[in-house]
């Protein structure tokens, strides 16, 4: 079955830092791959997502992450945090062509601090 | 164009009352999904709705049932509330799959 583990429950980065948040998925195929993005008391926004082609994917609010097929990870990465990027991050993966619900790791809890 | 929206935000029900909430796609989405988020579970699939049919359904009790109308808006039904039931419910659209855009969400508490 498929999974998503997102190893860090909560990282805190200075503003102006480089972030890194890990996921590793599990999948029988090539997968979609998502990032999504949770503001307290709000619903999810999408923030990149991987289809295929270029491993490296660009998203909004400055986020891109990479699939790297070797490892089963989509890390989410920017280059310099802001405090307004505090919120909880969400990866997922979901079917290639098939009518499966999108699979969600645990969350990571970003906090940022001046 | 406008978003996915949910109504109502807020609710408060008691232990044994029923309750139903409601999700509004984006426009020219088909498939609606349902999604309970919980401190201690995470996102949870509860079911997808993909022109007026169940085309998916997650791993919830009976209580737990929704439906979607021709014009893909979509309503879940919660029956016999349980404590455990407390949690934010997402509401999600997608134009085709793998595309998904989530609501707002509304954030049920059973007392």
């Amino acid at each position: 079955a498929q999974s998503v583990t997102q190893p860090d429950i909560h990282i805190t980065v200075s503003e102006g830092a480089s972030l890194e948040l890990r996921c590793n998925y599990s999948y029988g195929a090539t997968p979609y791959l998502f990032w999504y993005v949770q503001s307290p008391g709000q619903g999810l926004q999408l923030l990149l997502k991987y289809f295929s082609g270029d491993t490296l994917v660009q998203g909004i609010k400055g986020f891109e992450a990479e699939f790297k097929r070797s490892q089963s990870s989509f890390n989410l990465r920017k280059p310099s945090v802001h405090w307004s990027d505090a919120a909880e991050y969400f990866c997922a993966v979901g079917a290639r062509g098939g009518n499966t619900p999108l699979v969600f790791g645990k969350g990571t809890r970003l906090s940022v601090i001046a | 164009k406008a978003g996915v929206t949910q109504t109502p935000r807020y609710l408060i029900k008691t232990r044994g009352q029923q309750v139903t909430l409601s999700c509004s796609p984006i426009s020219g989405h088909r498939s609606v999904s349902w999604y309970q988020q919980t401190p201690g579970q995470g996102l949870q699939f509860l079911f997808e709705y993909f022109s007026e049919t169940q085309r998916n359904k997650g791993n919830f009790p009976g209580r737990f049932s929704g439906r979607q109308f021709s014009n893909s808006r979509s309503e879940m039904n919660v029956s016999t509330l349980e404590l455990g039931d407390s949690a934010l419910y997402l509401c999600a659209s997608s134009l085709d799959q793998g595309q998904t855009y989530f609501g707002p969400g509304t954030r049920l508490t059973v007392t």
